[in-house]
């Protein structure tokens, strides 16, 4: 299998203008997460789905953020309006009920909002 | 609220020389501890969960074990290629409760 795949690899953006973030997930892994990295706060989860459903989204910050996943097989972080303080890596991560607790990442998606 | 500090934040090592990363936690109920290695530019990639107090799992050079409040990750005769930021994290019991909390990491530099 290929893993998490995630895209793009790195965005730069002005700020104010839209960002869309893409996953894939490991196929037959039905928990997909969105995190978010930076050197102040580390890794933090935005947003979990279970079959396509999300479930816990206390993570997200604000309005601005928003996810979906309209598939097993494809998920979006979108920030609208995006902002300098959004700058950060974005990870997705990946993992099946019967190993629930095992999260597989991809290799994140680093934003640069100008 | 599920805590996780990490000690210390960076730590430089000769090849050879064996040292110890901390993980102190507080977490309601604990389901699992997780260690996870990050090299730069990439994702984190899971190297252990532990489950109970006295539990300990072995991967070449690495040993994790657990107790009530915190865990730690030996490292013996550490080679280059070890470094990396090791990540800790903590999965509460409860249902529906799969999210992980992560400490922010220890930076660990083998020197040759």
């Amino acid at each position: 299998d290929a893993g998490v795949i995630q895209s793009p690899r790195h965005e730069v953006t002005e700020m104010g203008q839209e960002v869309t973030l893409r996953c894939k997930p490991i196929s037959g892994h039905d928990y997909l997460f969105w995190y978010r990295q930076t050197m102040m706060r580390g890794l933090e989860l935005l947003i979990y789905f279970n079959n396509n459903v999300p479930i816990d989204d206390s993570g997200m910050p604000e309005d601005r953020f928003s996810a979906k996943m309209p598939n097993a097989s494809f998920s979006t972080l979108k920030i609208q309006p995006s902002e300098p303080r959004d700058s950060a890596v974005y990870f997705c991560a990946s993992s099946t009920p019967r190993t629930v607790r095992i999260q597989y990442f991809g290799a994140g998606t680093r934003l640069s909002v100008l | 609220e599920d805590q996780v500090t990490q000690s210390p934040e960076a730590l430089r090592l000769q090849e050879g020389e064996s040292s110890s990363l901390n993980c102190s936690y507080t977490v309601s109920g604990l389901r699992g501890l997780f260690w996870y290695r990050q090299d730069p530019g990439k994702g984190p990639e899971f190297l252990f969960t532990l489950y109970s107090a006295g539990e300990e799992k072995e991967k070449e050079r690495l040993k994790a074990t657990l107790t009530k409040k915190e865990s730690f990750l030996h490292i013996t005769a550490p080679k280059p290629e070890d470094s990396a930021t090791y990540l800790c994290a903590v999965q509460a019991s409860g249902a529906g409760s799969y999210q992980l909390t992560f400490g922010k990491g220890t930076k660990l530099s083998v020197i040759p």
